[in-house]
């Protein structure tokens, strides 16, 4: 079946770094990513989203860029800081908020 | 506080008990979800509602597993006879009936089958 996934586990990056966290999913068809922010003991917080008809959207100090020849999203989180220390997932929109969620990258901003 | 609200966080029950959780969504909010996040995974989803409606439900959720939302607001989770693989977190989010509208979570309840 389709499924939403991610190359690395954990990405470790020093505060001020810019950060890059990558996506990979299997439906061409496919055609609204979210990403989401994962704090310890508590649910998704939502990111940034981007459709299809899109290949680059920017919010605060985040960028996603999806590239749907490859069929690859990223998330940049600019200037990290201590506070985005978190777990990251991207996650496909199916339809009415049905997501379907890859398995997360463990995001590490040391001092 | 607006968020959507899950009630208990923790819970801890023997195998074969029944155990059930409650969400209460943005008052505002006529979708309804519940996920199961095992650890290091992401979230699964199980089954959402519109309003009371029940309109769709994951092959996760077997039998032993019912959603109810009576009044088109609050929902409960139950799971009979618990089992160790039931163990997990499981989370409530609540949206607006727009296809592009954002998905607030809860906290979640986490439940620990011993």
């Amino acid at each position: 079946g389709e499924s939403v996934g991610l190359h690395l586990p954990t990405l470790s990056v020093q505060e001020g770094d810019n950060s890059i966290i990558n996506c990979a999913y299997s439906n061409s068809a496919s055609d609204y990513f979210i990403w989401y922010k994962q704090e310890s003991g508590k649910g998704p917080q939502f990111i940034i989203d981007i459709r299809s008809n899109m290949d680059k959207r920017q919010g605060q100090r985040v960028t996603v860029l999806l590239n749907k020849t490859v069929k690859h999203l990223s998330l940049q989180i600019a200037a990290t800081q201590p506070g985005d220390s978190a777990v990251y997932f991207c996650a496909e929109n199916t339809g009415f908020q049905k997501l379907v969620f890859g398995t997360g990258t463990r995001l590490l901003v040391s001092p | 506080d607006t968020g959507v609200s899950q009630n208990p966080r923790h819970k801890i029950t023997k195998r074969g008990q029944n155990v059930t959780f409650r969400c209460d969504p943005i008052s505002e909010h006529n979708r309804l979800y519940w996920y199961r996040q095992t650890l290091g995974q992401g979230p699964e989803f199980l089954t959402y509602f519109q309003n009371e409606a029940q309109l769709e439900k994951s092959r996760l959720l077997s039998d032993r597993f019912s959603a109810e939302r009576p009044k088109g607001s609050f929902s409960t989770l139950e799971i009979q006879r618990t089992e160790q693989g039931d163990s997990a977190m499981y989370l409530c989010a609540s949206s607006l009936a727009r296809q592009d509208a954002e998905a607030f979570f809860g906290q979640g309840t986490r439940l620990t089958v011993v």
